[in-house]
């Protein structure tokens, strides 16, 4: 089956400690993302990648920082420096064109 | 600031009836619109896309769009309560689909 997976689905980090995001997809799509989504809100951008080696800063890229070594695989490190980690994060790709994004189930990540 | 606006909801629709879910940009640049319904807990999924002016029709869903006025609306017809969810607009200015996201409108189809 082809698609995007996500793990774990549930987290929970101490203050002061880096946690790693993982995301995978078998689609062969060029772009991957990462988005925050807070209660009641829209999803909002925190890095993407086009290539492989590249990645750029989306909307709220402070405290956090992403790798893409694979075309599968786009981690996303939450670091002790974001302030308020609490949130539902989903992971996305797509093909350059036609640029549909779809998403991975999401891991929230809950800040004890 | 690029902008994208939903009515935040809850729309109450009737079984049956039609839901309308509108949704307005700021960037005059945007090239293509889409809709995402997204159930509570869970993770968006992708309903339709939309790039050029007019309708366009997939199954009980039609998406419109009217770039001189900068909308995009999306109708529900026979609304179902499984039609109950979070429906998020987005919206791409560049080739590489770096989207921006509404907040979103709850529906609430009531039988």
């Amino acid at each position: 089956d082809g698609g995007i997976t996500q793990s774990p689905k549930y987290l929970f980090r101490k203050e002061g400690q880096n946690v790693t995001l993982s995301c995978e997809q078998n689609l062969n799509h060029d772009a991957m993302y990462w988005y925050r989504q807070d209660p009641g809100q829209g999803l909002r951008l925190i890095y993407y990648s086009q290539i492989v080696n590249d990645f750029q800063k989306g909307d709220i890229a402070e405290g956090y920082s992403v790798s893409r070594e694979k075309k599968e695989s786009f981690p996303l490190t939450v670091t002790s420096a974001q302030k308020n980690p609490t949130a539902f994060y989903l992971c996305a790709s797509s093909f350059e064109s036609p640029n549909e994004q779809f998403f991975g189930p999401g891991t929230r990540l809950t800040v004890l | 600031q690029k902008e994208v606006e939903q009515n935040s909801g809850p729309l109450s629709v009737p079984e049956g009836a039609i839901a309308s879910l509108n949704c307005t940009y700021s960037d005059r640049g945007s090239q293509s619109f889409f809709w995402y319904r997204q159930y509570s807990g869970k993770s968006p999924e992708l309903i339709m896309f939309i790039y050029s002016n007019g309708d366009k029709e997939d199954g009980r869903f039609t998406a419109q769009l009217n770039k001189a006025s900068q909308y995009v609306s999306l109708l529900i017809r026979d609304s179902q309560p499984s039609d109950s969810a979070t429906y998020l607009c987005a919206v791409a200015t560049d080739s590489w689909g770096k989207f921006q996201f509404g907040a979103g409108t709850q529906v609430v189809v009531t039988p």
